[in-house]
């Protein structure tokens, strides 16, 4: 299998539930990115992993919660989420040296919908 | 701070039009320009890339060229077919801060036959 895959593809949750979204990256990268897209909005960065460290969270609430157990793995752990958070997640990865000129690729994403 | 603007659609094309979709960016160094396109249903897909001045980037009958003169890194196809509607971004990543890209809006794209 090549490149980023994400599972599930679509997912529809309770707002007390709790799931969790993976992401798995087959091309030796060591960055790995969430990114949140809405409808007519931008695309939006969530959090980012380097060698498995996060450098970024862009005031994200709590209620999302990444893990990064390896380099090839990215989670997104939902708990307690609120219907505006219904959207595609996307997954992303890249090389991840600094200094050199990184391209991101991405997985198919996961439709979430919270009723 | 690093920006990118794209052209606001959407854009209704017959098939065979010319395809122009404008792109323009402001960075504080030197940094990588990207198109990448997203079908329905579906993740982002780079299109192309160019990663200098000058350079030009193609892929399936896309094209576009870095100019720094005018900021700027227009998408173009000579021909489009039904099979190209998609929504297209518009993204640069600065060389130095390797991890930060930024996003254009997206311009969503309607070939009819």
């Amino acid at each position: 299998e090549t490149g980023v895959t994400q599972t599930p593809r679509h997912l529809v949750m309770g707002m007390t539930n709790k799931k969790s979204l993976k992401c798995e990256q087959h091309l030796g990268h060591n960055a790995m990115y969430w990114y949140k897209q809405s409808a007519k909005k931008p695309l939006e960065l969530m959090f980012v992993y380097n060698f498995k460290e996060q450098t970024e969270n862009n005031s994200v609430p709590s209620r999302f919660s990444p893990e990064c157990p390896n380099s090839s793995h990215l989670f997104l752990h939902l708990h307690t989420l609120q219907p505006e958070d219904s959207a595609l997640y996307l997954c992303a990865s890249s090389q991840g040296k600094s200094g050199s000129q990184e391209t991101q690729y991405f997985g198919p994403g996961t439709r979430l919908l919270v009723l | 701070g690093d920006s990118v603007t794209q052209m606001e659609g959407p854009v209704t094309l017959s098939e065979e039009a010319f395809l122009t979709i404008n792109c323009t960016y402001t960075a504080t160094g030197y940094p990588s320009l990207f198109w990448y396109v997203q079908y329905p249903g579906e993740g982002l897909q780079l299109l192309l890339k160019a990663t200098k001045a000058d350079d030009k980037g193609s892929n399936k009958g896309f094209e576009a060229t870095y100019r720094k003169e005018t900021t700027s890194f227009h998408l173009e196809k000579g021909s489009v077919q039904v099979s190209d509607s998609a929504v297209y971004f518009c993204a640069l990543s600065e060389t130095d801060t390797g991890n930060q890209f930024y996003f254009g809006t997206g311009t969503s794209l309607t070939v009819i036959p």
